[in-house]
């Protein structure tokens, strides 16, 4: 598959503040995003996912948004906590193809 | 709430040498993965693995790396002769059926001397 990449390698925000972090994909064929959250030690941990009939969906305390006209993911995290902090990954993939992988942006949260 | 369960959490060897890292997928779940990533770097796909046979893998899983199920609830990625360059995080996944969420385990660290 095509690369998946992430334009901020790290985002640091204050406690309370919303954070977003970008990721753009270049495989146009791409249906169903994943973001997911990777703390230190731990294996990544689903967050939220997106199929490409859809540009939003929302969480608890976080939405994804999708651009496909200009290939484009983001992830929404409002009230951001210290609990927050942790590497997110956006992932893609087409059909039933393998997921490919950003390679992830630090979120530093603050008290 | 179920979860992947991988074993150990690291491994130190010398190169050259045979390593087996396990994963316990969640019990239910019919597609297994193995990742890995390098220390900084993106989480990078090695192979896929359904009805016992492997039904997809990357560049990187060469003829060093095989993956077996050898009961019911266990399923191995064994590297025949490390090398430095296999020093990584490797990442056990699994899903229910396609098009669904992947589950990763905690991870193995590997570590190559």
């Amino acid at each position: 598959g095509e690369s998946v990449g992430l334009h901020l390698p790290t985002l640091s925000v204050q406690e309370g503040d919303n954070s977003i972090i970008n990721c753009a994909y270049s495989n146009s064929a791409s249906d169903y995003f994943i973001w997911y959250k990777q703390e230190s030690g731990k294996g990544p941990q689903f967050i939220i996912d997106i199929r490409s009939n859809m540009d939003k969906r929302q969480g608890q305390r976080v939405t994804v948004l999708l651009n496909k006209t200009v290939k484009h993911l983001s992830l929404q995290i409002a009230a951001t906590q210290p609990g927050d902090s942790a590497v997110y990954f956006c992932a893609e993939n087409e059909g039933y193809s393998t997921l490919t992988f950003g390679k992830g942006t630090m979120l530093l949260v603050s008290p | 709430e179920p979860e992947v369960t991988q074993t150990p959490s690291h491994q130190v060897t010398q190169m050259g040498q045979e390593v087996i890292l396990r994963c316990v997928p969640i019990s239910n779940h019919l597609y297994f993965y193995w990742y890995r990533q390098i220390l900084g770097q993106k989480v990078e796909f090695l192979v896929s693995f359904y009805n016992n046979e492997i039904s997809e893998k990357s560049e990187i899983f060469d003829d060093q790396f095989s993956v077996e199920r050898p009961d019911g609830s266990n399923f191995t990625l064994k590297i025949r002769s490390t090398k430095l360059e296999d020093s990584a995080m490797y990442f056990c996944a699994s899903i229910g059926s396609p098009r669904n969420i992947q589950y990763f385990g905690a991870g193995t660290r590997l570590s190559v001397l």
